[in-house]
């Protein structure tokens, strides 16, 4: 139990258009999300918690109006890379915690290369 | 504010030997820690957390780790290194079960046959 899963895998995009990357609770809901970006050899560092039905919390340093963050519903929060340049180009994990009680642990999906050309 | 260090950004070790990877902490609250598998190009699998209780923690693939408070630290072990133990563990800090989680810069781990 307890997977996310993220769609796409990998995306190529040119620069200047927008990717959005979908990540889902396949058999949980989650009230609460998180997206990370992970560059080569580098650790995760956490973009914004994303919160069902509410805006998002952006970390310090991240832009949220390049990097729009939906939290539709309990099993599906987005997010959208708008604009994109070669520097964005990065791997973006998504994470979720169950809404049940006492659940501490964060379910990882599997990750989304992105690349800009 | 919380953060967590992790000691050598790379470690070697004989297949069969004893893994030790290291981690400190540091969080205003009593933290909740957790250590983390990543193969390449993959997400995060958990393998083991510490929240309460038992400092002694066991996790999955033989893994454990020990909580020690006043050396802020939450080492990962393993006794017996197996090659498909090869990957990057991130261990990482929490101030609160639904709060943001923190994460070290990542160890690889190296398994020479």
């Amino acid at each position: 139990g307890a997977v996310v899963s993220q769609h796409p895998s990998w995306v190529i995009c040119k620069s200047g258009t927008s990717v959005k990357i979908e990540c889902r609770s396949l058999d949980f809901q989650a009230t609460t999300m998180f997206w990370y970006r992970q560059f080569p050899k580098q650790s995760l560092m956490l973009m914004a918690t994303s919160n069902e039905g509410s805006k998002a919390t952006y970390e310090q340093g991240v832009e949220k109006d390049k990097f729009l963050i939906n939290h539709a519903s309990l099993t599906l929060s987005t997010l959208t890379v708008t604009s994109a340049h070669p520097e964005d180009s990065s791997f973006y994990i998504c994470s979720a915690i169950p809404q049940k009680r006492n659940s501490y642990e964060q379910y990882f999906g599997p990750g989304t290369r992105l690349t800009v050309t | 504010a919380q953060s967590v260090t992790q000691l050598g950004s790379h470690v070697s070790v004989s297949e069969g030997a004893l893994v030790l990877l290291r981690c400190n902490y540091s969080s205003s609250v009593p933290p909740y820690l957790f250590w983390y598998v990543q193969y390449p190009n993959q997400g995060l699998q958990l393998l083991l957390k510490y929240t309460t209780g038992a400092t002694l923690v066991k996790g999955i693939n033989g893994f454990e780790a020990e909580f020690k408070k006043s050396e802020t630290s939450f080492h990962l072990t393993k006794p017996s290194a197996h090659m498909s133990d090869a990957a990057e563990y991130f261990c990482a800090v929490s101030e609160g079960g639904y709060q943001k989680v923190t994460f070290g810069t990542g160890t690889k781990l190296q398994v020479i046959p």
